[in-house]
């Protein structure tokens, strides 16, 4: 069956140091991988998609980046954080149509 | 682009009474239609799902009605119960450019009263 690992499952950053939050799946093969923010009480934001390794499409315009160095892992990163990168990171994955979620990173930037 | 309203945004409910949640879309491409619920602190789970060939889908106490023409599909929860407090996500998702693009509604808490 297939598992997604998402890791850490919480963070506390200072404001301008770097991030990584890494994303891998088990058990399936060329995912759609996504990555979504949630902030404090609201909904999900797309922040970037890939189809494949080393193919990312980014939805917002942010202090973000990702990248797909392998076909089933994804990392979210940026060089450096804002106050305003606050909130709940959650990686998808999908291959027809369903898409299942990791267990998410809440990140808070102090 | 896809543009998916869900309403209401809290809804507080006695325990054994249904509680309705209502979303619509605008993109009349979207084919299929997932609802997430999620718990505090927790991942979105997908708890029931429905697409676009189909009008109606239940799961026990779980019920999903897509009207396509109208472009509007609604949660049905009957005999709710605390462990049905939660966040609720509806969504419409399509094909674009080689993958699943899915919109997310912007929630509704659901607060179940003993």
């Amino acid at each position: 069956s297939q598992t997604i690992h998402q890791w850490p499952a919480t963070l506390v950053q200072p404001v301008g140091s770097p991030l990584s939050l890494e994303c891998t799946v088990e058990g399936t093969s060329n995912p759609n991988l996504y990555w979504y923010r949630q902030a404090a009480g609201r909904g999900l934001q797309l922040l970037f998609y890939s189809v494949g390794i080393g193919q990312i499409s980014s939805e917002v315009p942010q202090n973000l980046s990702a990248s797909r160095p392998q076909d089933r892992q994804f990392i979210l990163s940026s060089k450096k954080l804002l106050l305003s990168d606050s909130g709940f990171y959650l990686c998808a994955w999908s291959v027809v149509q369903e898409a299942f979620f990791g267990q998410g990173t809440r990140l808070t930037v102090v | 682009g896809e543009n998916v309203e869900q309403h209401p945004s809290t809804l507080s409910v006695q325990e054994g009474d249904s509680a309705v949640i209502k979303c619509t879309y605008s993109d009349s491409a979207s084919n299929y239609f997932p609802w997430y619920k999620q718990e505090l602190g927790k991942r979105p789970q997908l708890i029931i799902d429905i697409r676009s060939n189909v009008g109606e889908k239940k799961d026990q106490r779980i019920a999903v009605t897509l009207n396509k023409t109208a472009k509007h599909f609604s949660l049905h929860i009957t005999e709710t119960q605390p462990e049905d407090s939660a966040v609720y996500f509806c969504a419409a998702s399509k094909k674009s450019g080689g993958y699943q693009k899915v919109t997310f509604g912007t929630g509704t808490k659901l607060q179940v009263i003993p």
